[in-house]
C-alpha cells in the first residue's frame, strides 16, 4: 500500500513553459486535492475532486488546470508557468465522510522552481 | 469565513520538558480541527482530530489536544519532549469544499 504518490519530486521550469504533476493514491479514496506551500503561508488550496469526473476550484487556482479520469489519479497542469508558482506542492486523499470531518493523507511533494 | 491562527512562529523546548503548541480557530457552526506535522523536506502526516466527543484527543508519537470551546483553542501538547520532535506542526481546520484550512504553521526547536 503506497499510500499517496507524487512525480517528479524536483522540477525546474522556466517562464512560459508547461508541465504536468503526477499525483495518485491506491487508497480507494473518493477525495482528492492540490495543495501549495509557500514560506509563512501554510498550505493553500488549488483544486479538488469528489469524484472521477468532478473537478472544483479551491483558494487558489488561477494558473492550473486538473483533470480526474480514474479514481487513482489527479494530475495538475501548469499551462504557462510563471515566477510566481514556485512553491512546494501537495496532493492529498481521503474518503468521502462528512466533509472537513475525513483525515486527509499528503504526499511527499513536488518541489517546483520556475526561473 | 473559517480560519486557524497559530500565534508562534517558533517554539523552543528542552529534551525532557513538557511542550506545547499554540491554536485557535474561528468557525460558524461546529468546528473539525486537526493537527499535522511536517519533517523537513517531507509531506505532512496526521497526528490528530477532533470531531466531537471527549476535549482531550489522543494522538500519534504521544501527542495531545485538548478543544476549547469556550477559548476557541485546540492547543497541542505533549508532557516530555524529544529531539526528534522537531519539526514543523500545522493546525487545521475542516473546510466546507471537503478540504482542510490550515495556519501558518509553528517552528518546533528541541534541543538536547
Amino acid at each position: 500500500n503506497a499510500g499517496v504518490t507524487q512525480t517528479p519530486k524536483f522540477q525546474v521550469l522556466k517562464t512560459g513553459q508547461s508541465m504536468t504533476l503526477q499525483c495518485a493514491q491506491d487508497m480507494n479514496h473518493e477525495y482528492m486535492s492540490w495543495y501549495r506551500q509557500d514560506p509563512g503561508m501554510g498550505l493553500r488550496l488549488i483544486h479538488y475532486s469528489v469524484g472521477a469526473g468532478i473537478t472544483d476550484q479551491g483558494e487558489v487556482p488561477n494558473g492550473y488546470n486538473v483533470s480526474r479520469s480514474t479514481t487513482e489519479d489527479f494530475p495538475l497542469r501548469l499551462l504557462s508557468a510563471a515566477p510566481s508558482q514556485t512553491s512546494v506542492y501537495f496532493c492529498a486523499s481521503s474518503s468521502m465522510g462528512f466533509r472537513g470531518t475525513d483525515t486527509q493523507y499528503f504526499g511527499p511533494g513536488t518541489r517546483l522552481t520556475v526561473l | 469565513a473559517q480560519s486557524v491562527a497559530q500565534p508562534e512562529d517558533q517554539v523552543n523546548v528542552a529534551e525532557g520538558n513538557p511542550l506545547t503548541v499554540k491554536c485557535t480557530y474561528s468557525v460558524s457552526g461546529n468546528p473539525y480541527l486537526f493537527w499535522y506535522v511536517q519533517y523537513p523536506n517531507r509531506g505532512l502526516q496526521f497526528l490528530l482530530k477532533y470531531i466531537t466527543g471527549d476535549n482531550l484527543v489522543k494522538g500519534s508519537y504521544g501527542f495531545e489536544a485538548e478543544f476549547n470551546k469556550s477559548q476557541t483553542s485546540f492547543h497541542l501538547k505533549k508532557p516530555s519532549a524529544l529531539v526528534s520532535d522537531s519539526a514543523l506542526y500545522f493546525c487545521a481546520v475542516g473546510g466546507s469544499q471537503g478540504n482542510l484550512i490550515f495556519g501558518k504553521g509553528t517552528k518546533l526547536s528541541v534541543k538536547p
